[in-house]
């Protein structure tokens, strides 16, 4: 079985410069979920997605952030203008269905982002 | 308070030590936990989930205490590829995930 997938694995840009990360859950995954990970920290939930409609997005700094995932299967995060700050690793995952039950999160590889 | 604070680590133990990770959440209404894996510069894979009961996956033992909010990791006869950060994740509700900062295990020959 194929797992999550995203592209690019690295970027480099410049602050204020536009970025955007791309993943394809694993099939029949209703669920995804972007993670922001900084060096030594865990994972920090960004948004999340029930099939094309999000369900929580209480993290995602919403006046350089965006995300949508319009067909309930394939996901962009966005970046606009981006800060230093945001250097780490997004991460992709997904899930069955299940708002109010947990099913186990599969991550892809994650896309890092360095800002200079 | 941090919603899920880890011991800090890094923890050098060497091959066939047991060593033991905890956890601890700030908010009472929590209703899952989990432990997950994560190596370097890899994604994070679950390791194992966290039942009241208290529950056992071959070398690794997982508790939970509800009434003093913590979670601990049993790693039993360790071994070198258990070297990695343990992140653990705490659950409100289904759909406020929080993972934990993650502890740094390092098992040395």
């Amino acid at each position: 079985e194929a797992g999550v997938a995203q592209s690019p694995r690295y970027k480099i840009i410049e602050k204020r410069q536009s970025v955007a990360f791309w993943c394809n859950p694993i099939s029949g995954h209703a669920t995804l979920y972007w993670y922001q990970q900084i060096l030594g920290q865990g994972p920090k939930l960004l948004i999340q997605f029930q099939n094309n409609g999000v369900v929580d997005d209480s993290q995602l700094p919403k006046d350089r952030f965006s995300a949508e995932r319009l067909k309930g299967v394939d996901s962009t995060l966005k970046i606009q203008p981006a800060k230093l700050e945001d250097s780490a690793v997004y991460l992709c995952a997904s899930s069955l269905a299940g708002t109010y039950s947990y099913n186990e999160q599969f991550f892809g590889p994650g896309t890092r982002l360095t800002v200079l | 308070r941090k919603e899920v604070e880890q011991d800090p680590g890094p923890f050098n133990v060497p091959e066939g030590a047991t060593v033991a990770f905890n956890c601890t959440y700030s908010n009472s209404a929590s209703q899952s936990f989990f432990w997950y894996r994560q190596d370097c510069r890899k994604e994070p894979k679950l390791l194992m989930s966290v039942y009241s009961s208290g529950n056992e996956d071959g070398r690794f033992t997982a508790q939970l205490n509800r009434a003093s909010q913590y979670i601990s990791l049993l790693i039993r006869d360790s071994k070198l590829s258990d070297s990695a950060t343990y992140l653990c994740v705490v659950i409100l509700g289904g759909q406020n995930f929080v993972f934990g900062p993650g502890t740094r295990l390092s098992v040395l020959p």
